[in-house]
């Protein structure tokens, strides 16, 4: 089944301490996105990546980090996580060529609750 | 900067009804604008997506149009049913890179 998987679903953590979010899709897409959404202010995009190696910033970057070292993979790392990180988290996909190639999916989500 | 408006934030109809939902956004050079439905507590399915060259996409009862010159987008949704009660959503991509921007959603409500 093609799909994005996200790990955690749900996460509750204290300040300051590194976490990982996993993303993974198994469709082959080159485009891969991290959102966080919050009431009032919709999606918002923090990282993008166009390909394997090729990452930038989206709107809302700071506080994050992400890499892309294989074409499946896309992990957001919070170094040193704070209260206003809470929020939640949504890994995206879509293949990246022809016409439909923004045609976006969408993981699950990853509830992240920081104390 | 692209800002992404939908309004109404909430919608609440019959069953049976036909209703419109409304995307508007400031800048014109998009790429394509896609709709998605969210359940609470779940993720985005995308619902329909349309290139910058296109008027209109049709999906079963849904239809969705654009109009780029006046930065807007309509999705109908015909003869409504409680299953179609969700968050809607749309999303464009600019032309001008490869960053997308999300409305805050129309929440919608289909009475039985």
């Amino acid at each position: 089944e093609a799909q994005v998987t996200q790990n955690p679903r749900y996460l509750i953590t204290v300040t300051g301490k590194k976490l990982t979010v996993t993303c993974s899709q198994n469709m082959n897409h080159e485009y891969m996105s991290w959102y966080r959404q919050d009431p009032g202010l919709g999606l918002r995009q923090i990282y993008y990546s166009m390909n394997v190696e090729v990452t930038d910033k989206g709107d809302v970057p700071e506080g994050y980090k992400v890499s892309r070292k294989e074409k499946r993979n896309f992990p957001l790392i919070l170094e040193s996580p704070s209260p206003n990180q809470t929020s939640l988290y949504f890994c995206a996909s879509s293949l990246g060529r022809g016409p439909s190639s923004y045609e976006q999916y969408f993981g699950p989500g990853t509830r992240l609750t920081v104390t | 900067k692209q800002e992404v408006t939908q309004i109404p934030a909430a919608l609440s109809v019959p069953e049976g009804e036909n209703l419109v939902l409304n995307c508007s956004f400031t800048d014109s050079a998009i790429y394509n604008l896609q709709w998605f439905r969210q359940d609470p507590g779940k993720g985005l399915t995308s619902l329909l997506l349309i290139q910058s060259s296109q008027r209109e996409q049709t999906s079963g009862r849904l239809n969705a149009s654009l109009d780029k010159s006046s930065g807007r987008s309509t999705l109908y949704i015909a003869a409504s049913q409680p299953g179609d009660s969700a968050t809607y959503l749309c999303a464009v991509r600019t032309n001008t890179g490869n960053q997308f921007y999300f409305g805050t959603g129309t929440s919608l409500t289909v009475i039985p």
